[in-house]
């Protein structure tokens, strides 16, 4: 069993609908990562974090650390967020990041 | 503000060819710098990361190495490459804090643009 686990692998939505992205993982964090690759291959940073809540436009992030489970919520979904969005977590205060598998999103307009 | 490049964006090698990539930062001083790499249809593996000049923690066993010559340097290198390191090359780094032997990193991972490489 990977240590960190997304759900689901692939989601089709039409714009303007919400979207949920969930990520699991089983074990300790000091933090993590919400990442975006872009049909070329870029990846961008979306989110850190290591408690609660956090909000970028139409984008927020939670996580439970009790429960070691994270979402990705996209409000108001556009053709332009379709990507794969990875989550990933450190482990104490190590540098290396452990990666789930990505969900890959496609909004239809 | 900082910038990170990567080149080249696309390579084609024969097997058993060597390779180089290459990956700068602007921007920044004494990052920590990431190579990762991306399998078709995998996720991302971190297989190489530096906390400074000349320091390098390798993650996996494989033929490649990494140096890091110069503070905001990075580069992947192989002697022979093979069919299965074909892939998508990620470099990356972060803001770190501590001493250069104990560094962490707290901060975000920025990635660079990326390095598609096809191995026939």
């Amino acid at each position: 069993k990977n240590e960190v686990e997304q759900s689901p692998q692939n989601l089709t939505a039409q714009e303007g609908e919400f979207i949920t992205i969930n990520c699991s993982y089983s074990v300790g964090i000091s933090a993590l990562h919400w990442l975006q690759q872009h049909p070329g291959g870029g990846i961008v940073s979306l989110f850190m974090l290591s408690s609660g809540k956090k909000k970028h436009g139409r984008l927020i992030a939670t996580i439970n650390i009790q429960e070691k489970h994270s979402s990705l919520h996209i409000t108001a979904s556009h053709p332009r967020d379709s990507a794969v969005y990875i989550c990933a977590v450190r482990r104490g205060a190590g540098n290396k990041l452990t990666f789930g598998g990505g969900t890959r999103v496609l909004v239809k307009p | 503000s900082q910038t990170i490049h990567q080149w080249p964006a696309t390579l084609v090698q024969p097997v058993g060819s060597p390779l180089s990539l290459e990956c700068t930062v602007e921007g920044t001083s004494n990052p920590n710098l990431y190579w990762y790499r991306q399998a078709a249809g995998r996720g991302l593996q971190l297989l190489f990361y530096s906390v400074g000049i000349g320091q390098i923690s390798s993650e996996v066993p494989q033929n490649l190495s990494a140096s890091r010559p110069q503070d905001r340097q990075f580069i992947l290198s192989s002697k022979k490459l093979l069919l299965s390191d074909s892939g998508f090359y990620l470099c990356a780094w972060s803001g770190a804090t501590g001493s250069p032997g104990t560094r962490s990193s707290y901060n975000e991972q920025f990635f660079g643009p990326g390095t598609r490489l096809t191995v026939l």
